[in-house]
């Protein structure tokens, strides 16, 4: 069974400070993984999709993802955080064209 | 482009009581999904309509939750004799499609359901 599992509820980090969220899967065939972010009262938003054709995935806002197939990770990374950033994020694994998320992380950005 | 809509925003209903969601896909996406999110419970994927195909129900949690797609289009998801524990935030989800796992699914703004 295809799964991901994301370390951390909740992360705070200073306003310019680098932005690191963590999302390990769990999967016995390459896996397709994407990064979700929900804003307040708001439904989910693409950040970024991993499909194979590279390890290193840009996506909006400023926000990269690498898949490492040795640590079975895609963790999300952004350089400098803004204010805007706070949110939730959440990491997935298509299974079968469903989604499967995991529990999300709660971003909280520090002047 | 209009995005996903999805209607009423906000459903307070005693328990008990029947009601609908409705999601309006984007215009041409053939798929159409639908998950909840809860408290407990995360993200959760319900059902999934894929254009003219046998929908996926796998994820629906009880018979009491029901959906189904008109036209290829809209689509209304109904819960009968509400619980508490149905209190959450549905998502409805459209995609075109076209390719497969790696489609990216467009969220719409969510129905937020209290059951009293």
């Amino acid at each position: 069974a295809q799964s991901v599992t994301q370390l951390g509820s909740h992360v705070s980090v200073s306003e310019g400070a680098l932005v690191l969220l963590r999302c390990n899967y769990s999967s016995s065939v390459p896996p397709y993984l994407f990064w979700y972010v929900q804003y307040p009262n708001q439904g989910l938003q693409l950040l970024l999709k991993y499909t194979s054709a590279a390890t290193l995935v840009k996506g909006i806002n400023g926000f990269e993802a690498e898949f490492k197939k040795s640590e079975t990770s895609f963790h999300l990374t952004k350089p400098s955080a803004h204010m805007s950033d706070a949110a939730e994020y959440f990491c997935a694994v298509s299974v079968w064209g469903k989604l499967q998320f995991g529990a999300g992380t709660q971003v909280v950005v520090t002047p | 482009g209009a995005g996903v809509s999805q209607s009423p925003s906000n459903k307070v209903t005693e328990k008990g009581k029947d009601v609908e969601l409705r999601c309006d896909p984007i215009s041409g996406h053939t798929a159409l999904y639908w998950y909840r999110q809860s408290l407990g419970q995360g993200l959760e994927f319900l059902i999934y309509f894929q254009g003219n195909s046998a929908p996926d129900k796998s994820g629906l949690p009880s018979d009491r939750f029901s959906a189904e797609r008109t036209g290829g289009s809209v689509s209304t998801l109904t819960i009968q004799r509400t619980q508490q524990e149905d209190s959450a935030v549905y998502l409805c989800a459209s995609s075109s499609g076209l390719a497969g796992s790696t489609d990216t699914q467009y969220f719409g703004p969510g129905t937020r359901l209290t059951v009293l």
